[in-house]
């Protein structure tokens, strides 16, 4: 079945810059891979999906690229914001179901 | 928007009780799954739900059983508690689409502690 990787430390940037978080998985390459935000005691909130035959989907300041290639999907927050602090979850279909399998996510911590 | 609504935020049961965990839906969704999320381990899937009176089990169903009487409601419940279930307990649900690859909405979370 699918591993799914994220960086387990914590990734800290300043206010303004970009954030870049990664997924990588080791195995076949998913028909799709969805990115969540999970605030502290609450549930993970959808935010994009991106389809293995797409390389790149963007909606306000996030961006989300998919490298069958290299098998990873980086996510990206531009002008990013101390709001923006959460853990991130990448999710993608394993084992042959379509039902997705999550990361175990990476913390964000935008500083003012 | 959809809401998915889980009966208790927090909820301390003792070791060998049953233990009921309530779901509830308000976007008639076919999809209702059960996550549990233990830190460093991550969202791990118990039990998923396609339809009324349909199951099938997850990675961890071991311990767990479910229950979809009602397109709307999705129960997971613990036979007999044991303290190794203590962990934040994530219900979700989605729509079923053509593409099947819709994103799952979830709830706040119950979080179980069983002493």
């Amino acid at each position: 079945s699918q591993k799914i990787e994220q960086n387990s430390e914590a990734l800290n940037i300043q206010e303004g810059k970009t954030a870049t978080l990664t997924c990588n998985y080791t195995n076949y390459s998913p028909a799709y891979l969805q990115w969540y935000r999970q605030d502290p005691g609450r549930g993970p909130v959808f935010l994009l999906l991106i389809r293995e035959n797409e390389k790149e989907k963007r909606k306000e300041r996030l961006k989300v690229t998919f490298d069958t290639t290299l098998k990873q999907s980086l996510f990206h927050i531009t002008a990013s914001q101390p709001a923006d602090s959460a853990t991130y979850l990448c999710a993608l279909p394993s084992g042959g179901s379509y039902i997705p399998t999550f990361g175990r996510g990476t913390s964000l911590i935008v500083h003012p | 928007d959809v809401k998915v609504t889980q009966s208790s935020r927090y909820l301390v049961k003792r070791t060998g009780e049953k233990v009921f965990l309530e779901c509830v839906q308000d976007m008639d969704h076919e999809n209702m799954f059960w996550y549990r999320q233990d830190p460093g381990l991550g969202l791990r899937l118990i039990y998923f739900s396609y339809d009324v009176k349909m199951k099938e089990k997850g990675d961890i169903p071991e311990g767990y059983s479910v229950s979809r009487e009602k397109k709307e409601r999705f129960s997971l419940i613990l036979e007999s508690a044991s303290t190794n279930q203590t962990s934040m307990y994530l219900c979700a649900s989605s729509p079923m689409t053509g593409s099947i690859v819709s994103p799952l909405h979830f709830g706040n979370g119950t979080r179980l502690t069983v002493t």
